[in-house]
């Protein structure tokens, strides 16, 4: 069985540009999560995504922003980087609803550097 | 409201046990364990999802103490593949602890 991917690996990107980060979820997970891990840094909640819909955010500025496809897989975008967004970008998938119930299973990240 | 870890890190000799503590200032509804080691995705270890749980798997086994909003991760006779650093999470609020980074050595 696939895990959750992610892509591109690695993207460097200049300050005031965008980023787009993609995630595929394990088959059969409707939940998507996004964190993001700055170097020495615990995990910051991003976002959450569940049935095509934004669940839950984390405190971030509305320059982070995403969506939820129909076939659960999820996308993150940034907008006008910043050089303090350069981290780790993990995404996180797990079976659905609100319930507490499940573990995450991680992508390998999207190391994001900004220039 | 993300929960703390103690202690922030930790050395031991492989055969050595230790004791990761997670604690919140917010009811915790269920506690997740993860490690992650350098330069990989964390990996799910665990999940306790009512007081006074305990689960374990091999050596590794954690308890959660709901009414102190507080869990633990118990390493007994560490393995040198232990280390790595090991998060806590609250799967209800979406929080992960601040980590605690292991190194067993030989």
């Amino acid at each position: 069985e696939a895990g959750v991917t992610q892509s591109p690996t690695h993207l460097i990107k200049t300050r005031g540009q965008q980023a787009t980060l993609r995630c595929s979820p394990i088959s059969g997970h409707t939940s998507v999560y996004w964190y993001q891990q700055a170097l020495g840094l615990g995990l910051q909640f991003l976002l959450w995504y569940d049935e095509g819909e934004e669940r839950n955010r984390g405190n971030f500025p509305p320059r982070f922003s995403g969506r939820q496809f129909p076939n659960y897989s999820s996308e993150l975008n940034v907008n006008a980087l910043e050089l303090e967004d350069s981290a780790l970008y993990l995404c996180a998938s797990s079976l659905g609803g609100t319930g507490a119930n499940y573990g995450y299973t991680f992508g390998s990240g999207t190391r994001l550097t900004v220039v | 409201q993300q929960p703390v870890q103690s202690p922030q890190a930790v050395i031991l000799r492989e055969g050595e046990d230790a004791v990761i503590n997670c604690s919140s200032s917010k009811a915790l509804y269920s506690v997740h364990w993860y490690r992650q080691k350098h330069g990989e995705a964390p990996v799910f270890l665990m999940i306790l999802l009512k007081g006074g749980e305990q689960k374990g798997h091999d050596k590794i086994s954690a308890s959660f103490n709901e009414k102190k909003q507080q869990s633990s991760l118990y390493l007994t006779a560490s393995q040198l593949s232990y280390s790595g650093t090991y998060f806590c999470g609250t799967r209800s609020q979406f929080y992960f602890g601040t980590g605690t980074s292991l190194t067993v050595i030989p």
